[in-house]
Formats: C-alpha cells, sequence, structure tokens
C-alpha cells in the first residue's frame, strides 16, 4: 500500500522558515518524481513544485507564484522529499500535501502526468 | 505559465441531474487533462485523466471530453456520493489546477 506521510507543519511568525517532510513507502520512491500542493482553507489547489528522480538529475521546477523561496529536495536513502520555506507570509498559510504521478499514467518522456497519491496534509499557519 | 478556468463556481443540482462542469486552458494543452473530485476534510481524487480517460474504480455516469483548450466534466446522474467540489489541472506544461467548481444541493 502506498503512503506518503508529510510532517513538519506548525505556527511561524512572518519572516521564519519551516522544513516540510513527506515520507512514503509502497513504491519505488527512488525512481518516481514527486510534488508539493498547498491549499488554503477554503481555497483552491496550488501547485508548488516537483522534484525528479536522480536519474533525471533530481531537476526541481517551481510555480510562478512561489518560486524563490521554495526549495524542494530529497534524500533517497529515507525515502523522503522535504520543502524548505523561507520568508513566510501570512497568505503561505495553508495545507501542504505531497503527491506522487499517478501509476502507469506517466507519459511525455516521464514529465506529463496527473497526481495519483495524496499525503493527508501538514498545516503551516503563519501569524505573529 | 498556462492559466486553467473552470466554470461554474458553484452548480446547485439535485440528485440524478445531470452535471457538466467546463474547463478553459489559456493556451492549447492538447488532452493533457486531468480532472479530480475532493470532499471536505479529504484529500483529491483523481476521476478522469488525458481528458477522456476514466482512472481505475471511477464509477462510468462520471465522462470527459474535449482537447486543446475547452474541456466538460460530465456527471451524467448525479447521486449523493457526487456532492462535492472538482477541480480540473493541465499537465501540458508542468501543472495547474483550475480554481474549483463546487457541485452543491439543490
Amino acid at each position: 500500500e502506498v503512503q506518503l506521510v508529510e510532517s513538519g507543519g506548525g505556527l511561524v511568525q512572518p519572516g521564519g522558515s519551516l522544513k516540510l517532510s513527506c515520507a512514503a513507502s509502497g513504491f519505488t520512491f527512488s525512481d518516481s518524481a514527486m510534488h508539493w500542493v498547498r491549499q488554503a482553507s477554503g481555497k483552491g489547489l496550488e501547485w508548488i513544485g516537483r522534484i525528479r528522480s536522480k536519474g533525471n538529475n533530481y531537476a526541481t521546477v517551481y510555480g510562478v507564484s512561489v518560486e524563490g523561496r521554495f526549495t524542494i529536495s530529497r534524500d533517497d536513502s529515507k525515502n523522503t522529499v522535504y520543502l524548505q520555506i523561507n520568508s513566510l507570509k501570512t497568505e503561505d498559510t495553508a495545507v501542504y500535501y505531497c503527491t506522487s504521478p499517478a501509476p502507469g499514467r506517466v507519459e511525455c518522456s516521464g514529465d506529463c502526468y496527473p497526481f495519483g497519491y495524496w499525503g493527508q496534509g501538514t498545516l503551516v499557519t503563519v501569524s505573529s | 505559465d498556462i492559466q486553467m478556468t473552470q466554470s461554474p463556481s458553484t452548480l446547485s443540482a439535485s440528485v440524478g441531474d445531470r452535471v457538466t462542469i467546463t474547463c478553459r486552458a489559456s493556451q492549447s494543452i492538447s488532452s493533457w487533462l486531468a480532472w479530480y473530485q475532493q470532499k471536505p476534510g479529504k484529500v483529491p481524487k483523481l476521476l478522469i485523466y488525458k481528458a477522456s480517460n476514466l482512472e481505475s474504480g471511477v464509477p462510468s455516469r462520471f465522462s470527459g471530453s474535449g482537447s486543446g483548450t475547452e474541456f466538460t466534466l460530465t456527471i451524467s446522474s448525479l447521486q449523493p456520493d457526487d456532492f462535492a467540489t472538482y477541480y480540473c489541472q493541465q499537465y501540458n506544461s508542468y501543472w495547474t489546477f483550475g480554481q474549483g467548481t463546487k457541485v452543491e444541493i439543490k
């Protein structure tokens, strides 16, 4: 069974930093791209960014609205992907999800796919 | 970046109704479009991929169509379990979600 378990959320003051983790199991993590998506309370889904596998040079890409303050990394030895957020703003308050490609739906040499597995999310609250 | 616009934002319907949600892309995305269902307090669930392909285990009352810039999600006969928020997502150039359509009880 595939599991994605996020951790590291909490209450942070504006301007602070936070590093979220997502521990994966039940699939070959090292071969899989991983993504982060966030959702503010009562709002829609916002894609944050993606990190590819070692075979794809751990390539990262970020959404336009978050580029610069967010950094995705991974540790394949721990089956874990991370999201570092710096200079936190009140508008970063949201539930942060990690997600992975839907199995069997990957095309375009590995970079066209919908999301299949989701963690339950970790809440980040930015407030003074 | 590619923008995705869904309409309507909210839809009121009754059990048994045929429901259609539209999603428009700011530029052509071929058929690289997915639909998700999200219920309150739950994570999104993939319903449709590549515009018209039903994900395994998804009831056949759900269907998707379209290509290029205009897409639709249709629920042929709305069931009580279908009241939820639906999101489209393009994956032609990175990933972008629409703003969501809430299907509520009329």
